[in-house]
């Protein structure tokens, strides 16, 4: 499958900390960037989301910063907080008559209280 | 509103029986896709739907996987037979086709012995 390359694989960030996830894509063609957070036995859901003609967006904590050129992405969680430990999915997609989206390894946070 | 709707939750067969996992998307969405999770390999896509029609199914792992979607409220993935190496959680998510947010169900967790 067309990769997207998500670092690092695990995090602990203090409380107040800022926590930053980075990812990597290889298919210029994907024009839509999410991220998706998922708690224990749940499924993944939503969090954030850019399209490439933006480089950056941001949803209260939560931030995405965009490098289209180095095809690159990153979520920045300002203040992280207890509650914000998950694991975190960045995501690439395109619509090819339904938005065929290919996800990263995944990133597991932990905030420390 | 109902979110997508996945049954069983939970699945333990034994080597070689045939496992049939089900899903309901959302009403009104237009696609819908397959994934497998598994801590070595994360989130893969194995088929999505568009308009009940198979778009892609490259990520099928093998000839023991099959999907069906026979209707816009219904999907299932079937394996035949079953094998240790299916143990996973398989989720099903759709989209309405507007954005690329996939809503995701909570999925089945298959154990293979």
């Amino acid at each position: 499958q067309q990769q997207v390359k998500q670092s690092p694989q695990s995090l602990i960030v203090q409380k107040g900390g800022i926590s930053i996830i980075n990812c990597a894509y290889e298919n210029t063609a994907f024009d839509y960037f999410p991220w998706y957070q998922q708690f224990p036995g749940k499924g993944p859901a939503l969090l954030i989301a850019i399209r490439p003609d933006v480089s950056e967006k941001k949803e209260g904590r939560f931030t995405i910063s965009f490098n289209k050129s180095a095809k690159q992405f990153s979520l920045h969680i300002m203040d992280s907080q207890p509650g914000d430990s998950a694991t975190y999915f960045c995501a690439a997609s395109r619509d090819t008559g339904g938005f065929k989206t290919i996800f990263g390894a995944g990133t597991r946070l932990f905030v420390k209280a | 509103d109902a979110g997508v709707i996945q049954s069983p939750r939970h699945e333990v067969t034994e080597m070689g029986q045939e496992v049939t996992l089900r899903c309901k998307p959302i009403s009104g969405h237009n696609s819908l896709f397959w994934y497998r999770q598994t801590m070595m390999r994360g989130l893969e896509l194995l088929i999505y739907f568009n308009n009940n029609v198979p778009i892609d199914d490259s990520g099928m792992p093998e000839d023991r996987f099959s999907a069906k979607m026979p209707n816009a409220s219904f999907s299932t993935l079937k394996i035949q037979p079953s094998e240790p190496r299916d143990s996973a959680v398989y989720f099903c998510a759709s989209n309405r086709g507007v954005t690329g947010e996939l809503f995701f169900g909570e999925g089945s967790r298959l154990t293979v012995l």
